[in-house]
């Protein structure tokens, strides 16, 4: 079964720092690009930011360009994202999800699982 | 960078109608186009991608359209169990943006 699960939310200051990770189990992890998704308190959904599979190329939202960034390791079957300066309108659930791409079409790509989310709240 | 605009914000429907959900793109990204679906307090999951291919494991009653800028998801029939906010999102490059979101409920 698929599973990717998402930990290192909580309480941050503005300013502050934190570490989100994502950990994948039930499929080749390698193999596979990836994504950050996130969610402030009753909006919609954000896509922030993409890893291939070998870490390069990586995408940033300009919302986080400068100030998150994202990587993997391979061999530990995990994601992360590190946020530096957070701010208050950084506060959301934070989903990672892996990107699969059509076997007859590879151009065609979509967000295939995600995790359950962990909630970010920057605040003073 | 590409814009997806989706309408309408909310729609009320009853049990067994027919529901259909817009969603366009700020220029063209030909058929790289997906649906997901969200019930409150989960995670998103997919329905349709590449516009009009259906996720396994998914409802059939659940049905995409439409290519370059304008897209249609479809409802053939609708559950209760449908309730939820529908996001459309496009793949063509980053960022990969998504719609935003149409709450459905049930009349």
């Amino acid at each position: 079964e698929v599973q990717l699960v998402e930990s290192g939310g909580g309480l941050v200051q503005p300013g502050g720092s934190l570490r989100l990770s994502c950990e994948a189990s039930g499929f080749t992890f390698s193999n596979y690009e990836m994504n950050w998704v996130r969610q402030a308190p009753g909006r919609g959904l954000e896509w922030i930011s993409y890893i291939s599979k070998s870490s390069s190329p990586l995408f940033y939202a300009d919302s986080v360009k400068g100030r998150f960034t994202i990587s993997r390791d391979n061999a530990k079957n995990s994601l992360y994202l590190h946020m530096n300066s957070l701010r208050a309108e950084d506060t959301a659930v934070y989903y990672c999800a892996s990107m699969r791409r059509d076997g007859y079409n590879p151009l065609l790509s979509y967000f295939a699982y995600w995790g359950q989310g962990t909630l970010v709240t920057v605040s003073s | 960078d590409i814009q997806m605009t989706q309408s309408p914000p909310s729609l009320s429907a009853s049990v067994g109608d027919r529901v259909t959900i817009s969603c366009r793109a700020s220029q063209s990204i030909s058929s790289n186009l997906n649906w997901y679906q969200q019930k409150l307090g989960k995670a998103p999951k997919l329905l349709i991608y590449g516009a009009s291919r259906f996720q396994s494991g998914g409802p059939s009653r659940f049905s995409g359209s439409g290519s370059g800028t304008d897209f249609t998801l479809t409802i053939s029939s609708l559950q209760l169990e449908d309730i939820a906010t529908y996001y459309c999102q496009h793949s063509y490059d980053a960022p990969y943006s998504f719609g935003q979101g149409t709450k459905l409920e049930i009349k």
